[in-house]
This record gives C-alpha cells, structure tokens and sequence, in this order.
C-alpha cells in the first residue's frame, strides 16, 4: 500500500520567514495531495491540495509543489505569522481507489514572534 | 451550513466493552469516511461509506465495523474495546459527484480504561 514520508518532524521560525515542509509518496498511482493544518484539540483542517496533473498552486501565502518524477511534495508558507502555528499533515490518495487518504507522520511549527 | 458533526465529544470506556461513535456529514455529502488519530500521529484510515456500503477498508480488525444511513449519517462501531483502541476518531465527508475533498469533523475522544 501507499506509505507517505514527512520531513521535519518539527520546525521552529522567526515570525516572517518561510516554511518549508516536505513529504515522499511510494505509490505512483497515488494522483492527490492535500495538505492540513491541524491546531491543538481541534480537527484537520483542509488548508490545499493539488491534484497529479499541476505541477504547483498557489493561495496567498500558502503554495504547494508537486515532483511526480520524484514522487515528493511540498508545502511552502511566506511570511509566517503567529497564528500559523500548529502541526501540518501531507496525505496522499488514488482517486480510483475510493479516496482513501494515507497521511504523513506531521510537522510541529512553531512561529516566534 | 453546518459542517461535519460527531458525537459525543469525549468518552471513557473500559476494556472488554463496546462502543459506538456518531457522525453527519456537512451538507451536500454523501461519502463518509472514518479515522483512527493516535496521539502525537498523523490519522489512520478505517473504512469508507458510500451509499450505505463499505467501499473501501483499512488495515483495521473486524472488532471495528461500521453502518451509513439513507440520509448519509454514519455510525463506527467497536467491539471488545482495548486499551490500544485510546484515540481521537474523526470522521470526514466527501462531495456528491466523487468529489477530491474530504472535510473532518471535530472528533470522538476515546479513553479506554
């Protein structure tokens, strides 16, 4: 089955910098990406996604990168802010298959103001 | 619009017992899927509803089943609880039409004693 690698675990910056995180897919059947944010004691929160045939999309300061060759991902955040703190979740899915998500292990930001 | 309802909030059970665990998806879904999230873990996939079949399984054993109704709620039932069953359930829905998206729920915090 699809196994989905995530990197860092955790990642501290200084409010303004950027983000990068950063996951690996196994399946090359897999053909969509989303990215959640999830705060402490709150559900996932569906922040963007990208689909196999784009190669990057963009929403305001969050974007996110597909290499399909590689079969990596990544979700890059511009300007952080305080209120981007919180753990970050890759997941991957073939559509085909009933759209079971298979998720990565999660990164802990942490914004300094 | 509500969104993605569960319930209850939180429950504590002890070994051996069963439990049963609600969800309604947001308005204009018909696909809900489940999900184990461990703590400090990214969520694991369950099973699949779609037009009051399972669809689709994880790796999960029988002691967890599960039931849609015809207005697209969804129960997740588990058996013979053990303490390793201690989770964050979540569950998420899908647009009509086979939709990308899956949007969560605020979760059932299970503790089992």
């Amino acid at each position: 089955g699809e196994n989905v690698e995530q990197h860092p675990s955790t990642l501290s910056v200084q409010e303004g910098d950027s983000a990068v995180i950063k996951c690996t897919y196994s399946d090359s059947a897999s053909n969509y990406f989303p990215w959640y944010k999830q705060e402490l004691g709150k559900r996932p929160q569906l922040i963007i996604d990208i689909r196999s045939n784009v190669g990057e999309k963009k929403d305001q300061r969050i974007a996110v990168t597909l290499n399909k060759t590689a079969k990596h991902f990544s979700l890059h955040i511009t300007e952080t802010q305080p209120e981007d703190s919180a753990v970050y979740f890759c997941a991957a899915s073939m559509r085909d298959a009933g759209n079971m998500l298979t998720f990565g292990g999660g990164t802990r930001l942490m914004v300094k103001p | 619009d509500a969104g993605v309802t569960q319930s209850p909030t939180h429950l504590i059970k002890t070994r051996g017992q069963q439990v049963t665990l609600r969800c309604s998806p947001k308005s204009g879904h018909d696909t809900v899927s489940w999900y184990q999230q461990a703590l400090g873990q990214g969520p694991q996939f369950i099973f699949q509803y779609y037009e009051e079949e399972e669809r689709q399984r994880g790796n999960f054993p029988d002691r967890f089943s599960g039931h849609q109704f015809p207005n697209y709620s969804s129960e997740l039932n588990v058996n013979a609880l053990l303490l390793g069953d201690s989770a964050l359930y979540l569950c998420a829905s899908t647009p009509w039409g086979g939709g990308y998206e899956q949007y969560f729920g605020p979760g059932t915090r299970l503790t089992v004693t």
